[in-house]
């Protein structure tokens, strides 16, 4: 049962407009979340977080928003820049995963910024 | 910076083989984990470990074994390749300082086809 989900396989937005991208979980014991970014033939890296007693992390570009009563948490990109164009993960884990730090992944989402 | 590399980009092994593929950081971190990333499912756990010579299955672990015979050094193992084990395979590593907020660095990843 998949834990961790972003039901839209690919996002298409033009430069310089708002990329949103969606992400739901099931386990209300999630207590912190991440976004990973992921171009073709690279391993992904890591690009923002947001811990369960917050409701957003901005960092430049980047924002997430976490809505806990609904499980879900979404990622705006504004602007939205061609280099951005690539398969983003949202992940989880909870503080029983305290010294592994084990991650749940969602399927992932292709954006494309289009010039 | 931290640094995590795969020793092969690129595998095509046969059906029944013995398939080894390694992964080395160089943070000194504790946690090692190894995934499969294939299309509409995202990221699945194989195994990981987070500490030399302990390791704890992940989501997927049947067909796969892995070593942890040093800090620095993970390897994961097919004992018999098969062609449904055809799949980008990504090692990543954390510090296991952070508890569940570690971040995970990723290596480029290692596609591998089983004919």
């Amino acid at each position: 049962d998949q834990q961790v989900k972003q039901n839209s396989p690919s996002l298409s937005v033009q430069e310089g407009r708002i990329s949103i991208l969606n992400c739901d979980y099931t386990n209300s014991m999630f207590d912190y979340f991440l976004w990973y970014k992921k171009y073709p033939a690279e391993g992904p890296t890591f690009l923002i977080s947001i811990s369960s007693i917050k409701d957003k992390n901005e960092d430049g570009r980047f924002t997430v928003f976490l809505n806990k009563s609904a499980k879900h948490l979404s990622l705006h990109i504004v602007p939205s820049q061609p280099g951005d164009s690539a398969v983003y993960f949202c992940a989880a884990s909870d503080d029983g995963s305290s010294n592994t730090g084990k991650l749940i992944f969602g399927q992932g989402t292709t954006l494309q910024v289009k010039p | 910076d931290v640094k995590v590399t795969q020793s092969s980009r690129y595998l095509v092994k046969r059906t029944g083989e013995k398939v080894f593929l390694e992964c080395v950081q160089d943070m000194d971190h504790e946690n090692m984990f190894w995934y499969r990333q294939d299309p509409g499912l995202g990221l699945r756990l194989i195994y990981f470990s987070y500490d030399v010579k302990m390791k704890e299955k992940g989501d997927i672990p049947e067909g796969y074994s892995v070593s942890r015979e040093k800090k620095e050094r993970f390897s994961l193992i097919l004992e018999s390749a098969s062609t449904n084990q055809t799949s980008m395979y990504l090692c990543a590593s954390s510090s296991g300082t952070q508890g569940y907020t570690d971040t995970q660095y990723f290596g480029p990843g290692t596609r591998l086809t089983v004919l």
